[in-house]
């Protein structure tokens, strides 16, 4: 059973940093894309980034282009996403999701970031 | 990168069809045939419903179809069911090799 397990979520202040990782188990990690999804409360879905399977190649979204770095560690079947100056609207549930062929076809509970003063 | 325009909402009463639509540009959903769509019920998970403009996964009820005429995609439930209640999100690759979700839509069974 594919199972996508994040943690690392929290409360933190505006300019903080912030490392989320996603454990995978019951298929081979180290195969497939993966990806970081959010969604703000009551909000919807946004893309922030994905990464190759050997980690070689990443992506961003515009948003979090040169504040959050996707990378990964198969030998440890995880993802991360490392989070630098946050800021309010930043808030959000973050979740991971297998990647590859262009879908998402398992996703992670999801962690909860939340951004205040 | 702009969401791609849904309606925020769409209704129907058990048993009728219903269609969602999924507006992009030439650079999203217009470039490509990687558009999949998303179903997330109150307090869950997003779950593949749709991939590659019309394919359906293995689970997923034949009732759901997908298909894309220029840059505009479209999701459309038949022989609808309470279950079927939720958000729906599209979702397209783009020409910026990155993605981009829809603003999603609320389908009420009335």
């Amino acid at each position: 059973e594919v199972q996508l397990v994040e943690s690392g979520g929290g409360l933190l202040q505006p300019g903080g940093s912030l490392r989320l990782s996603c454990v995978a188990s019951g298929f081979t990690f180290s195969t497939y894309w993966m990806e970081w999804v959010r969604q703000a409360p009551g909000k919807g879905l946004v893309w922030l980034s994905e990464v190759r399977s050997d980690g070689s190649v990443t992506n961003y979204a515009d948003s979090v282009k040169g504040r959050f770095t996707i990378s990964r560690d198969n030998a440890k079947n995880t993802l991360y996403l490392q989070m630098n100056s946050l800021r309010a609207e930043d808030t959000a549930v973050y979740y991971c999701a297998r990647g590859g062929y262009f879908r998402n076809d398992y996703w992670g509970q999801g962690t909860l970031v939340t951004v205040s003063s | 990168q702009s969401a791609l325009t849904q309606p925020a909402s769409v209704s129907g009463s058990p048993g009728q069809s219903i269609t969602i639509s999924c507006t992009g540009t030439s650079s999203d959903v217009g470039a490509y045939n990687y558009v999949s769509w998303y179903q997330q019920h109150p307090g869950k998970v997003p779950r593949l419903m749709i991939y590659d403009v019309s394919n359906r996964p293995s689970g997923v009820s034949n009732r759901f179809s997908g298909s894309k005429s220029g840059n505009t995609a479209s999701l459309t439930i038949s022989g609808l069911q309470a279950e079927d209640e939720g958000d729906y999100y599209c979702r397209s690759y783009t020409t910026s090799s990155n993605y981009v979700f829809g603003t999603g839509t609320t389908v009420t069974v009335l």
